[in-house]
This record gives C-alpha cells, structure tokens and sequence, in this order.
C-alpha cells in the first residue's frame, strides 16, 4: 500500500512570501495529485503529475519519480491561497491515496 | 461548465437507520469515486466504478454498499449507521486515468 507523507503539516507566511509544500510517497505511482480544500470542505483539483513540472497561473507543481517525491510552490502568496493542500497518490480507476494534508495561512 | 452534483448536501440521521447517497457525475464522465472525510480527518477511498462496474475498493464498511447506474449516477448505501460513520462524503467524477472533479460532498450527521 502507498504511503503518502507531506512536509510541513502547519505553513503560517506572511503576503507575498514564496511558499513551497512536500509530498514523498513510497511505492511507483502512475499519478500524483495536488487538492485544495478551503475551510467550507470543498475539494478542487489543483494538478496531476506523472512527470516533470506544471504550471497554473502562481502554481508550479513538479515531480520527481526517481526520488518519489513532489513539490507545490506558490508565488507571490496572498491571503486568498489560505487552505488545506493535499497530496494524493493514484491513477486509473483507483481511488487516491490521501497525504495528511498541510494547512496553511497566509497573513496580510 | 457542469459540475459533480451530490445530493443531499446535509443528512441527520438516528443511530442504526439507513441513509443513500446521490451522486451525478460531469457528463461524458465514465469513473466515480466515493470518499469518506471524518472530522478532522483526511479523505478515505470507499468505492470507485468505470463504466458502472466496480473497479476499485478502499475501506469501505460490510454496511455499505454503492453502485453505478445505466445513466451514471451513483447511489452510496448506508445502513445500520453508527456515529462514527458522521462525516463529510464526497463523489469525485472523471474520464479514467484523468484528473478527478469533486463534489460538494453531503455532510451526514448520526445522531
């Protein structure tokens, strides 16, 4: 079974500061998923990696399969980006494989 | 653009009744993923389907039990709840293999 772990579990940044969260999971995966989920309970899609890096507007999300590892940056951070990010492992038709989440707050 | 519709959005329920769960995934979506969320809890796999088959299962309790119908909706059954069954559900649609679009999910409280 994939274990997902994620560093760190707690973020408080101030404005603007760059931000960066890690997930290291522990068998080959055919994905790797990056949620948000906002205070409401809502989950949004973010990202699915199998390779290399993405980008959405102040996202970047990149993964390393050698060293089963990914990243999620944010520039520029800003109040609004203050949720629970998880980091989900899974492909196909099979369920994800949920990290424990790291919820972070941004101050103005 | 159309969204994973979950119905209802609140349940209340006493202990050992039952309970189902609607889910109407994004249309031209052939997998649907059920997911148990407990208070302060990370998600949990339940129950997935492609093309109204069960695909995949997670840890989903002998009391429940799901399935996918001809127009692909998904039906998650609940019965002789207990309280620590009170959590937020969510259904997540998506094209196989594809990045998976989540619902609002329907919060169930077990009185």
């Amino acid at each position: 079974k994939n274990e997902v772990e994620q560093s760190p579990q707690n973020l408080t940044a101030q404005e603007g500061e760059f931000i960066t969260i890690n997930c290291s999971y522990s068998v080959g995966i055919s994905a790797l998923h990056w949620l948000q989920q906002h205070p409401g309970g809502g989950i949004v899609s973010l990202f699915m990696l199998s390779s290399g890096k993405k980008k959405h507007g102040r996202l970047i999300a990149t993964i390393n399969i050698q060293e089963k590892h990914s990243s999620l940056h944010i520039t520029a951070s800003h109040p609004r980006d203050s949720a629970v990010y998880i980091c989900a492992s899974g492909g196909g038709a099979d369920g994800l494989t949920f990290g424990k989440g790291t919820h972070l707050i941004i101050q103005p | 653009a159309a969204g994973v519709i979950q119905s209802p959005r609140h349940l209340i329920k006493e202990k050992r009744e039952t309970a189902t769960l609607k889910c109407y995934p994004i249309p031209r979506h052939d997998t649907v993923y059920w997911y148990q969320q407990g208070p302060g809890q990370d998600p949990q796999f339940l129950i997935s389907f492609y093309e109204k088959m069960q695909s995949d299962k997670g840890s989903i309790p002998d009391r429940f039990s799901a399935q996918q119908f001809s127009d692909y909706h998904s039906e998650l059954n609940m019965s002789s709840l207990e309280l620590g069954d009170s959590a937020l559900y969510f259904c997540a649609s998506s094209l196989v293999g594809s990045e998976q679009f989540f619902g609002p999910g329907t919060r169930l409280t077990v009185l």
